[in-house]
This record gives structure tokens, sequence and C-alpha cells, in this order.
């Protein structure tokens, strides 16, 4: 069954906004992961951030994880038209599986 | 360069062919994993080889027959697909999936298209 669910769908911003993708899910977890994936080619791994993390940094991405909504976001400040992507969250559960569980991913379009 | 390679980039095949895709891991990596990726759907998890033992298989139709004859390599043979099997294959690899959640490394796809 699918575990997060990202939003929104689309989003379209102006190059130099910040952009806010959200990620809710159902379960308890280990760890929440983002990753992007560019048209055409295959996913790729941007940050993981652990059950007992609130936030975490890396370069222009920010993400942060409120267990108690089981939900996370990931911010992109200062974007750029290379940015556009498709970026999905993954999860870890916290019981016996090691497997991820993807969402559908939200489509990012930054215009120049 | 993600250190996963596959092969072929595109494959169009009909109903009654036998094909196989092919991957590769470059990284030393322990665990495999093949995924489908369907338009408008999240990834598919369909099968996980750890140090070359199949550890899960989701419940994925028999024409679909995964081989692993090393950790660094990774095969999917394909025979009498259905047109709705047309999807984006994504072949994966991570350091150890017994220590869950890590990190996955993506190749770029075979584009697999029944006629």
């Amino acid at each position: 069954s699918q575990q997060g669910e990202e939003d929104p769908q689309a989003l379209s911003i102006q190059e130099g906004e910040n952009a806010t993708m959200n990620c809710s899910y159902k379960t308890s977890i280990n760890n929440l992961q983002w990753y992007r994936q560019n048209s055409g080619r295959g996913l790729v791994h941007l940050i993981l951030i652990r059950s007992n993390e609130r936030e975490k940094h890396s370069g222009r991405l920010r993400v942060t994880l409120d267990t108690s909504k089981k939900s996370s976001s990931l911010l992109i400040t200062a974007s750029r038209a290379a940015d556009t992507a498709s970026y999905f969250c993954a999860t870890v559960g916290s019981g016996s599986a090691r497997q991820l569980t993807f969402g559908s991913g939200t489509q990012l379009t930054v215009l120049p | 360069e993600t250190g996963v390679t596959q092969t072929p980039r595109h494959l169009v095949m009909g109903m009654t062919n036998k094909k196989s895709l092919k991957c590769e891991q470059h990284l030393g990596h322990n665990a495999m994993y093949w995924y489908k990726q369907s338009a408008k759907k999240p990834l598919e998890l369909m099968f996980v080889y750890s140090l070359e033992e199949r550890v899960e298989n989701n419940s994925v139709p028999s024409r679909f027959s995964p081989e692993c004859p090393n950790s660094s390599h990774l095969f999917l043979h394909l025979h009498t697909l259905q047109p709705e099997d047309s999807a984006l294959y994504l072949c994966a690899s991570s350091q150890d999936h017994r220590t869950g959640g890590q990190p996955q490394h993506f190749g770029d796809g075979t584009r697999l298209s029944i006629l």
C-alpha cells in the first residue's frame, strides 16, 4: 500500500523563488528519504532524515520531519531551472520491513 | 554517473517475445532491487536481492523472472508480457539490505513498450 503522499502534485515557480513540497505518511517510520528524478533518468537520493531528527540541511535543501503529524517537507531555496524535476518522498517503516515505499511525487517546474 | 548501469535503455517487444534487462552496479553494494515505474503511479518494488539471494518478491507475475548471478549483476527475464507491463523498469542498489532504509542508487532505467 502507498505510504508517502506528496503535495502538491505539481508546482510551478520562477527562478530564484523557494519551492516547498510536502509528504504525509500513514504508519510509524524508521526514516524518510527524498529523491529527485529528472525526465528520462533514474532517481537520485537527496537526503535522509531519521525518525528522531526534526530538521536536516544539505546545500539549498532543507528537510523537516514531524512524526506527530506524520509529515515531512522539502524546501529548495533560491531555485534554479536545473531544479526542474519530480521529487519523491520514500519511507522505511519502523518494523521488520526494510524496503522503501515511495509516494507519487511532486512535479516541480522552475521557470527561467 | 550513478554507478548503476542499465541496458538496454529502450526496448520494444511483442507479447510473445522473450527478452532480458540487465543491471550492473560498480559501487560494491550487497543489495540490488528491481522497481516498476508506471505513469501517475508510485514506484512499485518488484524484487530484492541481498548477497545474491532473493529476499523479497512482491507478488510479481511469473512472466517476470529475476536472476542475480553475483552481487554486481542483476537481470530481469521477460516472457509473454502484457500491454500493461509497459513501463520504466528501474534497478537500484544499496550497501546492505539488512540494515534498513539505506539510500538507494538508481540506474536510468529501461523504457519497455509492449506491442
